[in-house]
């Protein structure tokens, strides 16, 4: 695997299930991010970590939990959510939070019902 | 606040035309301005990054120009192929912040471009 994956791809899920997405990026980066994109939206920063640490975030409702356990993976754990949580979710990464280039995995679809 | 617009937010032309795709924001304070392209229900891939010490960068059929002092950028498209069609996003990285604190990217809403054959 090269660059940044995410799994699954699709999501569905009611509003009472738990589930998490998952991001790894194979780059030697040490900053992840989660972005979420809605429909006729620009993209919205969720949550930045730099060197496994959380160093941003932009007043996400607490029924999105990341988690990053290390420099290379990344997750967004989800419960309870809303119809209008309903969004792609894109994870990246880059080297520093700074000058570093960010590079994009393939997003998560996520549809709750 | 950083905002970031995109004029205009969809643009049909003809295989072979130039086209030249609009970004603009209000904080003229940024680090850097990225071009991504994104294909439907895609990730974003990374066209063209231009440092805020920069005029353009060029790659290939692209070439991005950034006036920092009357917040805008460019995205030049020379001889387009149906390939191109795609939406383009432009981002800008603020320079602000306390050390430690990330610098953010902010998005505009992006160019839906369709080259037709």
């Amino acid at each position: 695997e090269t660059g940044v994956t995410q799994t699954p791809r699709h999501l569905v899920m009611g509003m009472t299930n738990k589930k998490s997405l998952k991001c790894e990026q194979h780059l030697g980066h040490n900053a992840m991010y989660w972005y979420k994109q809605s429909a006729k939206k620009p993209l919205e920063l969720m949550f930045v970590y730099s060197l496994e640490e959380r160093v941003e975030n932009n007043s996400v409702p607490s029924r999105f939990s990341p988690e990053c356990p290390n420099s290379s993976h990344l997750f967004l754990h989800l419960h309870t959510l809303q119809p209008e949580d309903s969004a792609l979710y894109l994870c990246a990464s880059s080297q520093g939070t700074g000058s570093g280039e960010q590079y994009f995995g393939p997003g998560t679809r996520l549809t709750v019902t | 606040k950083q905002e970031v617009t995109q004029i205009p937010a969809a643009l049909s032309v003809p295989e072979g035309e130039n086209l030249v795709l609009n970004c603009s924001f209000t904080d003229s304070a940024i680090y850097n301005l990225q071009w991504f392209r994104q294909d439907p229900g895609k990730g974003l891939t990374s066209l063209l990054l231009i440092q805020s010490s920069q005029r353009e960068q060029t790659s290939g059929r692209l070439n991005a120009s950034l006036d920092k002092s009357s917040g805008r950028s460019t995205l030049y498209i020379a001889a387009s192929q149906p390939g191109d069609s795609a939406t383009y996003l432009c981002a800008v990285k603020g320079s602000g912040g306390s050390s430690g604190s990330a610098r953010q990217l902010t998005f505009g809403s992006g160019t839906q471009l369709t080259v037709l054959p």
